[in-house]
């Protein structure tokens, strides 16, 4: 299975573009990157996905890199709101389910 | 439209009784996968649904079993609660299954607490 590395926890400053990375190294080329984020052991909310180019919805843009072994979920004006816990994961084909990692602890303050 | 409902929100049960959680996908979804959620192990799988047959399964004991009815909606079971049971159950959907690339959804989950 593809393995995600994230940072354990991020400090944004509200109002300010929260730049959350993510590394997938071995990611097959196939396999599309998904971003959720989880507030107070709610459950996980969509944010965003991808395979190999750019995206953009009302929640968030995601980049990734032309190799695709990284990418990065933006949030361009983070509230308070925002803070969460953030989950980057790879789609694994081998296994054919979302495999979750231990996330992003995102504190968004004022 | 409606997102992804789970039943009960919260539930109390005590050591060996067996308990059913109850989980509609989004409308026109077709596959319902279930997660566990603890703190000592986050999010694990436990299984995925398709047109009522059990596509993927996780590394749980057969005391976790799950089904699904034609209408999509699926139920999961566990038998013989243990305390380590304790955790979060979470129901996604998603239109299809087995597809990178499709949208999943998840439910706000069903806390269970065995005692």
């Amino acid at each position: 299975d593809a393995k995600t590395t994230q940072p354990p926890s991020m400090d944004c400053a509200e109002g300010r573009a929260a730049n959350l990375p993510c590394n997938h190294s071995t990611i097959s080329g196939n396999e599309y990157v998904y971003w959720y984020r989880q507030i107070h052991s709610q459950g996980p909310q969509y944010i965003i996905h991808g395979l190999k180019n750019n995206e953009t919805n009302e929640m968030a843009s995601l980049i990734i890199t032309e190799d695709r072994k990284s990418s990065t979920l933006i949030l361009p004006h983070a509230t308070l709101r925002d803070t969460a816990v953030y989950y980057c994961i790879v789609y694994s084909y081998n296994t054919d389910k979302l495999i979750f990692g231990t996330g992003t602890r995102l504190q968004v303050f004022p | 439209k409606a997102g992804v409902t789970q039943t009960p929100r919260y539930l109390i049960k005590t050591r060996g009784q067996q308990v059913t959680l109850s989980c509609s996908p989004i409308s026109g979804h077709r596959s319902v996968s279930w997660y566990q959620q603890t703190p000592g192990q986050g999010l694990q799988f436990l299984f995925e649904y398709f047109s009522e047959t059990q596509r993927n399964k996780g590394n749980f004991p057969g005391r976790f079993s799950g089904r699904q009815f034609s209408n999509s909606r699926s139920e999961m079971n566990v038998s013989t609660l243990e305390l380590g049971d304790s955790a979060l159950y979470l129901c996604a959907s998603s239109p299809l299954a087995g597809r990178s690339g499709n949208t999943i959804y998840f439910g706000e989950g069903s806390w269970l607490t065995v005692v």
